[in-house]
């Protein structure tokens, strides 16, 4: 059984450009969730997919996208960047009413 | 709306001894509760969890939590400290298993030699 895995694990872009960050779930987890964690901060979270649908946002702009395909991998979208997007970048997959199961993040930096 | 106030943002702590790191939260439905740990560079991991039954519930490394209701609170514990444990900690609330979780601001234990 592999584990919920996110590439890449670092990356720099320039404010106003875009950036898509990948997940790809753990085995048989039909739901996959996106979190901001910014530095010195709690997770925060930025919306969930189930079965290709979005079912749950939270308090992010629009800027901020996502995808869940029929394999359940996920990509987050982050357009326009700004400075305060630095952040790591978490994604977590879970089967229904099970916990969440975390990969070890995307760090973005935005200069 | 859920929230959860971890009450320490550091807590350093000898080798060796006891340890307490306190979480509370308000949620005006029932809850299910996490602690998650997160070491330097990493992503988080689940530490235990508490959705229903037995109060008490205990991880694989000695970590405890006690889910207390009518203090809305889930403090972790452990009886003896090693310097492994040092990390940040993470308490976390949903409705239910499945929808999004509420994280605390975190707690970093330091574990002194």
């Amino acid at each position: 059984e592999t584990g919920v895995t996110q590439s890449p694990t670092h990356l720099i872009k320039t404010r106003g450009q875009q950036v898509t960050l990948r997940c790809s779930s753990q085995s048989g987890h039909n739901t996959v969730s996106w979190y901001q964690q910014a530095l010195g901060q709690g997770p925060q979270f930025i919306f969930q997919y189930y079965r290709e649908e979005e079912n749950g946002r939270g308090n992010f702009p629009p800027r901020f996208s996502g995808l869940q395909f029929p394999n359940y991998s996920s990509e987050l979208n982050v357009n326009a960047l700004e400075l305060d997007d630095s952040a790591l970048y978490l994604c977590a997959s879970s089967w229904v009413n099970t916990e969440a199961f975390f990969g070890q993040g995307t760090r973005l930096t935005v200069v | 709306a859920q929230s959860v106030t971890q009450l320490d943002s550091q807590v350093p702590v000898f080798e060796e001894a006891p340890v307490e790191l306190r979480c509370n939260y308000s949620s005006s439905v029932s809850v299910y509760l996490f602690w998650y740990v997160q070491y330097p560079n990493q992503g988080l991991q689940l530490l235990l969890k508490y959705l229903s039954g037995s109060t008490l519930v205990k991880s694989i490394n000695g970590f405890e939590a006690e889910f207390n209701k009518s203090q809305t609170s889930f403090h972790l514990r452990k009886p003896s400290v090693h310097i492994s444990d040092t990390a940040e900690y993470f308490c976390a609330v949903s409705e239910t298993g499945n929808t999004p979780l509420v994280f605390g601001k975190g707690t970093r234990l330091s574990v002194i030699a």
